[in-house]
């Protein structure tokens, strides 16, 4: 099983509908999680942390089960400018001796918002 | 715009060649990272340097060569690069200070190899 596993997609959603992704993850010791964005031939851009709790920022609403050991993502009146990939990342806990964890990104979501 | 600062925007070398590519944040972060991204796939970890110390190394053939220099610069040679090479090279930085950290990217530098 992969350490972290999305959808690659793509998704092809009308504008003005609700969408969501799932991304599961394997090592139950992960502690952080994020959904990033990314355009065609751009870096990735932070579109929010997830938290145990659930969080929203706007359209957007982010969703942890830690029993089932996956988050979600729901955006809500999708716009045209929300085509991008999104991105699931997670912590891996290693050992190491620095303390650095180590991020693994997902395969990543394609969505494109249809006119 | 990104505070991750990426140069060249793009490179094209050939086999034998060796440059370097650079980035520079100034956001007082202390953890640096190289990654790299082919297309349709996601960024893979290559280094993180943690208070401009070596931390992580992903197992990355020796013609890749980082560097820092200091806290805010982080440079990666390359030297005797294979065409399976060519793909964007991402530099990110984090605050450092805590395990868990929010990774802020720069624009990337696009590497053709010849």
């Amino acid at each position: 099983r992969k350490e972290v596993e999305q959808d690659p997609g793509p998704f092809n959603v009308p504008e003005g509908a609700t969408v969501a992704f799932n991304c599961t993850y394997s090592n139950s010791a992960s502690q952080s999680f994020f959904w990033y964005r990314q355009d065609c031939r751009k870096e990735p851009k932070l579109l929010m942390s997830v938290y145990s709790s659930g969080n929203e920022d706007g359209r957007f609403t982010a969703q942890l089960n830690r029993a089932s050991q996956y988050i979600s993502l729901l955006i809500r009146d999708s716009k045209l400018s929300d085509s991008a990939t999104y991105l699931c990342v997670v912590n891996i806990p290693t050992i190491s001796n620095f303390g650095n964890e180590k991020l693994t990104f997902g395969t990543g979501t394609r969505l494109t918002i249809i006119p | 715009d990104t505070e991750v600062t990426q140069t060249p925007k793009h490179l094209v070398m050939g086999m034998t060649n060796k440059k370097s590519l650079k980035c520079e944040q100034h956001m007082g972060h202390r953890a640096m990272y190289w990654y790299k991204q082919k297309a349709k796939k996601p960024p893979e970890l290559m280094f993180v340097y943690s208070y401009e110390k070596l931390s992580i190394n992903e197992s990355v053939p020796s013609r890749f060569s980082p560097e820092c220099p200091n806290s805010s610069l982080l440079n990666l040679h390359l030297h005797a690069l294979q065409p399976e090479d060519s793909a964007l090279y991402l530099c990110a930085s984090s605050q450092g200070d805590r395990d868990y950290e929010k990774l802020f990217f720069g624009s990337g530098t696009q590497l053709s190899v010849l």
